[in-house]
């Protein structure tokens, strides 16, 4: 059974400070990692994916990776008050394009105190 | 940008009534998902579709079936509605090879009375 482990939450952290928003994930053949944001009442948004052990990059955020100790996380530096959501850590099995589902976590809900 | 759109926002069905749920993607992905998703239990994926007239079972297909006549169309049915199917039903779609994304629709979200 793949699992994939969150924090619930809430997370609360000052606006411009860094949310740091951590994932486990049980199968060790998992490849592809994503992390997904989801507003109230809203569907997931895809906003991170990476593939690789070490760190991705990309505007306010960055992923992280490490394979060897199956978890996977999300930075978010300079946090606003629009980053308030619940973010879904999401794995698949496998590169053929996640054809057979993502394997979601249930989430963190990240409050941005202003 | 990838275009995943569903067929109602919200829905309120009645016990025992066969309920079609619609979605339809405009970017030819190849795969196609039905996910629900209910507070406590996250997002959990019911049927995927590879292909034309292919179809797989996810994690709780139970009470569901799904129909792909088209590329571009992904169907989920409940056959005979029932309270527990009274939930948030995301649709899904990507390409396939390599390291790819799935996207979501915009959600329908289902009561059932």
């Amino acid at each position: 059974q793949k699992e994939v482990e969150q924090n619930s939450g809430p997370l609360s952290v000052p606006e411009g400070a860094i949310a740091s928003l951590n994932c486990t994930y049980s199968d060790r053949g998992s490849q592809s990692f994503f992390w997904y944001r989801q507003y109230s009442g809203k569907s997931p948004e895809l906003i991170m994916f990476i593939y690789s052990n070490g760190d991705k990059e990309d505007g306010r955020f960055t992923a992280q990776l490490n394979k060897a100790s199956q978890y996977v996380s999300l930075l978010i530096r300079d946090s606003q008050p629009s980053d308030s959501a619940t973010y879904l850590c999401a794995v698949t099995l496998g590169s053929g394009g996640g054809a057979d589902g993502l394997t979601f976590g249930k989430g963190t809900h990240l409050i941005i105190q202003p | 940008d990838v275009k995943v759109t569903q067929s109602s926002r919200y829905l309120v069905k009645r016990t025992g009534e066969k309920v079609f749920l619609e979605c339809v993607q405009d970017m030819d992905h190849e795969n196609m998902f039905w996910y629900r998703q209910d507070p406590g239990l996250g997002l959990r994926l019911i049927y995927f579709s590879y292909d034309v007239k292919m179809k797989e079972k996810g994690d709780i297909p139970e009470g569901y079936s799904v129909s792909r006549e088209k590329k571009e169309r992904f169907s989920l049915i409940l056959e005979s509605a029932s309270t527990n199917q009274t939930s948030m039903y995301l649709c899904a779609s990507s390409l396939t090879g390599g390291h790819v994304m799935q996207y979501f629709g915009p959600g329908t979200r289902l009561t059932v009375t």
